[in-house]
């Protein structure tokens, strides 16, 4: 347990409908990262934010996927009218940002199946 | 584009020997390197990172080699246990410390 946490593990939607997935971060940890990850795949870089301060989207978000960390601490990603191609596990991180480290401690992730 | 890569999608090994995972990445200005093991079910679990000003990085029963010149990046696990066997990842600094994975090489330990 890295001590990220993030709920729920699992979720199964039907295509066009909204899902919101919740990241708890390590209390102290001032970034936070959202990946994505198919099947035989490494993560792909999402989003981060600095304390509550969204920094950059990749280019792999629509604008169906939205982000927030709205007081520095937890994180939320909503995706709207979720796709098939959406299917896929969710990984959240987090980090204490220093000028020498920024080690990033994964969460277990959450899987979403769109059927 | 420029990505990381893992030249062997797979390596089974057996049981107390040492294991070699290769990685090469194609960004020659990235600055900082790491790799990650990820086992069924979890996320990727942090092994051991390394910064472009050094070229061997050592830790428990594993080191990272980082050759610059043909930008190739290795793990050297010593003598392989059971609890080795997962999925392991190299990751580079894309940027402000976002991470750019490779697919990954999956390590079976045979007893």
């Amino acid at each position: 347990d890295t001590g990220v946490s993030q709920d729920p593990r699992h979720k199964i939607t039907k295509r066009g409908q909204n899902v919101t997935f919740r990241c708890d971060p390590i209390s102290e940890h001032n970034r936070l990262y959202w990946y994505r990850q198919t099947l035989g795949q490494g993560p792909e870089f999402l989003t981060y934010f600095q304390n509550e301060a969204q920094l950059e989207k990749s280019r792999l978000l629509s604008d169906r996927f939205s982000a927030e960390r709205p007081k520095g601490s937890f994180s939320t990603l909503e995706i709207q009218r979720t796709e098939q191609g959406d299917s896929a596990m969710y990984l959240c991180a987090s980090s204490l940002r220093l000028a020498s480290d920024n080690e990033q401690f994964f969460g277990p992730g959450t899987r979403l199946t769109v059927l | 584009g420029e990505s990381v890569g893992l030249h062997l999608p797979t390596l089974s090994v057996q049981e107390g020997d040492n294991s070699i995972i290769n990685c090469a990445y194609s960004n020659s200005a990235s600055d900082y390197f790491i790799w990650y093991k990820q086992e069924s079910g979890k996320g990727p679990q942090f092994i051991i990172d390394i910064r472009s000003n050094m070229d061997k990085r050592q830790g428990q029963r594993v080191t990272v080699l980082l050759n610059k010149t043909v930008k190739h990046l290795s793990l050297q696990i010593a003598a392989t246990q059971p609890g080795d066997s997962a999925v392991y990842f190299c990751a580079e600094n894309s940027g402000d410390y976002k991470l750019s994975f490779g697919a990954g090489t999956t390590v079976t330990v045979r007893a």
